[in-house]
């Protein structure tokens, strides 16, 4: 089956570690994003790919990085200077301009000690 | 699981009843509206869509009603039942450049038997 696969689930890092979130997808979708998720409030984008070697900052990027060195995955670093990083972290892959083509994993709760 | 929605407002209804959850969205430009349903610890699932230049949309069990005047979406669930019990999302979608989705607070929907 077709979809998005997030790994670890769980993830916890100590203070001043760099921490890195796995996504891969067998869609064929050209478009991945990565989401921040806190309680009680909805998704922010953190970056986006459109394509293959290339990606842009969302709204929130500041204390993350990623790559895109193939299509099917779009890793998310969480480096040391993210000042609050314990989160959901969600990442999506969309094909067309509808949103009924975006699938969303079952994301990543990291959780700083 | 993961606690996606501590402090969401609650719309807590019976089982059988009709749900109506409520947003107001901010981005005129926008052209696509969506509903998302997330369950605790998972990512959120596409119910259903409305592009900008309709007023209402029926799915299975749901309909999508837009007020451009107003800006405010709504999401009617008939014959609620337990398994619908989750946090919704309205998230508007803007086409061009690449596909970004901004998402609103979220509903907290707790379906009482």
């Amino acid at each position: 089956d077709g979809g998005i696969t997030q790994s670890p689930k769980y993830l916890f890092r100590k203070e001043g570690q760099n921490v890195t979130l796995s996504c891969e997808q067998n869609l064929n979708h050209d478009a991945m994003y990565w989401y921040r998720q806190d309680p009680g409030q909805g998704l922010r984008l953190i970056y986006y790919s459109q394509i293959v070697n290339d990606f842009q900052k969302g709204d929130i990027a500041e204390g993350y990085s990623v790559s895109r060195e193939k299509k099917e995955s779009f890793p998310l670093t969480v480096t040391s200077a993210q000042k609050n990083p314990t989160a959901f972290y969600l990442c999506a892959s969309s094909s067309g301009a509808r949103a009924s083509g975006y699938t969303f994993g079952s994301g990543t709760r990291l959780t700083v000690v | 699981g993961e606690s996606v929605g501590l402090h969401l407002p609650t719309l807590s209804v019976q089982e059988g009843d009709n749900s109506i959850i409520n947003c107001a969205y901010s981005n005129s430009a926008s052209d696509y509206f969506i509903w998302y349903k997330q369950e605790s610890g998972k990512g959120p699932q596409f119910i259903i869509d409305i592009r900008s230049n309709m007023d209402k949309r029926q799915g299975q069990r749901v309909t999508v009603l837009l007020n451009k005047t107003v800006k405010h979406l709504s999401l009617q669930i008939a014959a609620t039942q337990p398994g619908d019990s989750a946090v919704y999302f309205c998230a508007e979608l803007l086409s061009g450049g690449y596909n970004k989705l901004i998402f609103g607070a979220g509903t907290r929907l707790a379906v009482h038997p």
